[in-house]
Formats: C-alpha cells, structure tokens, sequence
C-alpha cells in the first residue's frame, strides 16, 4: 500500500473548517484513501473513505485531486471534541483489508 | 449495538512475566486484527483473523507472542515472557469481512501493558 505524509500537527479554531492535507503520490490505481481518528486514550475510529470522486458523510468532506496524488480532509464545522489525530491511509481493494498507520495530523480545536 | 469489548484495560507487570488480553468483537464480524500502540506512534497490526484463521502475522514477534481465535469468536493474545519494549497499548479491532472496500473496522477501547 502507498506511504501517506501529513503535516504533524494543526490548530483549528473552534466553528471554523479545519482542512487536513495528505500526499499520497505513490497511490495506484486501486488504492482507496481512509481516513480514522483516535480521540486521547481511545481507539481509532472511522471517519470517511474515497477512490477518487469527492465523498461526503455526516462526519466530514473527502477532497480527492485529480491526478490523485493527494487528499484533504475537511471538518466544516470543529468543535472542541474533534480534537484528535487523524491517521490517512491508503488501502488496497480487494486487498486483507490491513490498515497501515502512520503518524497522523494532531489537530487541536482551540476556543 | 455493543461494541468491541476488551479486558483487562490496564496491566502492570515486571519484565520476564506473562500476560494476557481478551478480545470480544462485534456479534458477526469475521475479521479480528490486534494492534499494537507504542506511545506517539501509530497503530501496527500484529495479526489479523479471518473467522478463526490466521490471514497475516507478519508482524508478529512469534518468539514471544501468540495469539489465537478459538471458534471465531473472542480472541486472546499473549506475551510470553514480556519485555520493557512491549509496553505499549494492545487494540482489537474487528470487520463485516476484510476484503471489501467499506471495510470499516471498529476499535476496542485498547489494554494499557506497563512493563517494569
């Protein structure tokens, strides 16, 4: 599965849209990009997935290029309980379905 | 619908001692993975179950850890003797099935290992 790189952290202002970036320029063509949060002593948990059509859940925006060599993640709203790191991972389908985490973005929401 | 039950959730235990966690997944779900959590770092699989076969252990240091699935429900996994490099925490995760693409996996709330 490809390597993703994500800036180590970001702030956020609480109400406003936090916007996570993620490279994934080695992704192929059957690699599908999620994205998982875990909130501070939780397990991670499912936010949203894409191949290369933009998606939209009731948790949050996928912003997929073009060319497909990168994604943005977009909260549209933050509040506080969306501080979290949020892990991006390129996955193949069909594939065993095993998730590679990287280091993920911290994204703290500030008041 | 309850989610993925874990125990114990926290373990302190000297080095060269043994340990184990248990592992409930999600009424139905076939696949089980165990994750390890080293602080600051992201999760790693360590295996992966489908029913009660193993899919990938690569992972899986199998001089020490051992992990099994009886029946293809619950799951336990084992570090046998311990060391102060396997602090970390241990997470369950369970799937519908592994090989689709919504192939959501539910986390557990993880087991806290501190080794002294």
């Amino acid at each position: 599965d490809a390597k993703t790189t994500q800036p180590p952290s970001m702030d956020c202002a609480e109400g406003r849209a936090a916007n996570l970036p993620c490279n994934h320029s080695t992704i192929s063509g059957n690699e599908y990009v999620y994205w998982y949060r875990q909130i501070h002593s939780q397990g991670p948990q499912y936010i949203i997935h894409g191949l290369k059509n933009n998606e939209t859940n009731e948790m949050a925006s996928l912003i997929i290029t073009e060319d497909r060599k990168s994604s943005t993640l977009i909260l549209p709203h933050a509040t506080l309980r969306d501080t979290a790191v949020y892990y991006c991972i390129a996955r193949s389908s069909p594939g065993t379905g095993k998730l590679i985490f990287g280091q993920g973005t911290t994204l703290q929401v500030k008041p | 619908e309850a989610g993925v039950a874990q125990s114990p959730r926290y373990k302190i235990i000297e080095k060269r001692q043994s340990v184990a966690f248990w592992c409930n997944p999600i009424s139905g779900h076939a696949t089980l993975y165990w994750y390890q959590q080293i602080l600051g770092q992201g999760p790693k699989l360590l295996i992966q179950f489908q029913n009660n076969g193993v899919v990938d252990d690569s992972q899986l240091p199998k001089d020490r850890f051992s992990a099994e699935r009886l029946k293809g429900v619950d799951s336990t996994l084992k570090i046998q003797p311990a060391k102060l490099e396997d602090s970390a925490v241990y997470l369950c995760a369970s799937s519908l099935d592994s090989s689709g693409v919504y192939n959501e996996q539910f986390f557990g709330p993880g087991t806290r290992l501190t080794v002294l």
